[in-house]
């Protein structure tokens, strides 16, 4: 059961452009969600947060939405960078459970 | 600072063998964490332990899949018999304590193909 869901697998955006990533989740008990970014043959690492008592954060160039109405986040990539190339997760933890649901990640390719 | 450290970072073996892959986490982070990552597909967690003992291994599957922490520093996953089905990236994480996502770092992870 994918309780966390990137629909979209692929996405590519000319330099300079705004990326828009969105995920998707089904467990209302999810308080808090992650991004992360992946390289080829590194691990994930944390990129930004926010927590369901919020509707944004923002973060340099990063900026995550959230949607709890509509169980849907995004992060939002302005400007987009050749070095923002890499592949996105989202995920989401229900505090109490210490458990971290990621998504299946989308591959972001920022065309120079 | 160093990072996560994980070994071997490919291993290849036939089904029904046995393997280990082995995590050093960032000195000090008390909580370490593996995750199973197959093709197409997000981290999905394995196990976490906070120090030497076990948070949350309610995804281990514990027939053949085995994990240890001694003196809450590196740890040891290890798959007994393998099976098809096991071929995936095996993370290693750690963070300084429960609950600290943002603090989360991976290692490179151990690819594991099972023929």
């Amino acid at each position: 059961d994918q309780q966390v869901k990137q629909n979209s697998p692929s996405l590519s955006v000319q330099e300079g452009r705004i990326s828009i990533l969105n995920c998707d989740y089904t467990n209302s008990m999810f308080d808090y969600f992650l991004w992360y970014k992946k390289y080829p043959a590194e691990g994930p690492t944390f990129l930004i947060s926010i927590s369901s008592i919020k509707d944004k954060n923002e973060d340099g160039r990063f900026t995550v939405f959230l949607n709890k109405s509509a169980k849907h986040l995004s992060l939002h990539i302005v400007p987009s960078q050749p070095g923002d190339s890499a592949v996105y997760f989202c995920a989401a933890i229900h505090t109490g459970a210490n458990n971290l649901f990621f998504g299946t990640g989308t591959r972001l390719t920022v065309i120079p | 600072e160093a990072g996560v450290a994980q070994s071997p970072r490919y291993k290849i073996i036939e089904k029904r063998q046995s393997v280990a892959f082995w995590c050093n986490p960032i000195s000090g982070h008390a909580t370490l964490y593996w995750y199973q990552q197959i093709l197409g597909q997000g981290p999905k967690l394995l196990i976490q332990f906070q120090n030497n003992g076990v948070v949350d291994d309610s995804q281990l599957p514990k027939d053949r899949f085995s994990a240890e922490r001694l003196k809450g520093v590196d740890s040891t996953l290890k798959i007994q018999p393998a099976k098809l089905e096991d071929s995936a990236v095996y993370l290693c994480a750690s963070s300084p304590g429960l609950g600290s996502y943002n603090e989360q770092f991976f290692g490179p992870g151990t690819r594991l193909t099972v023929l």
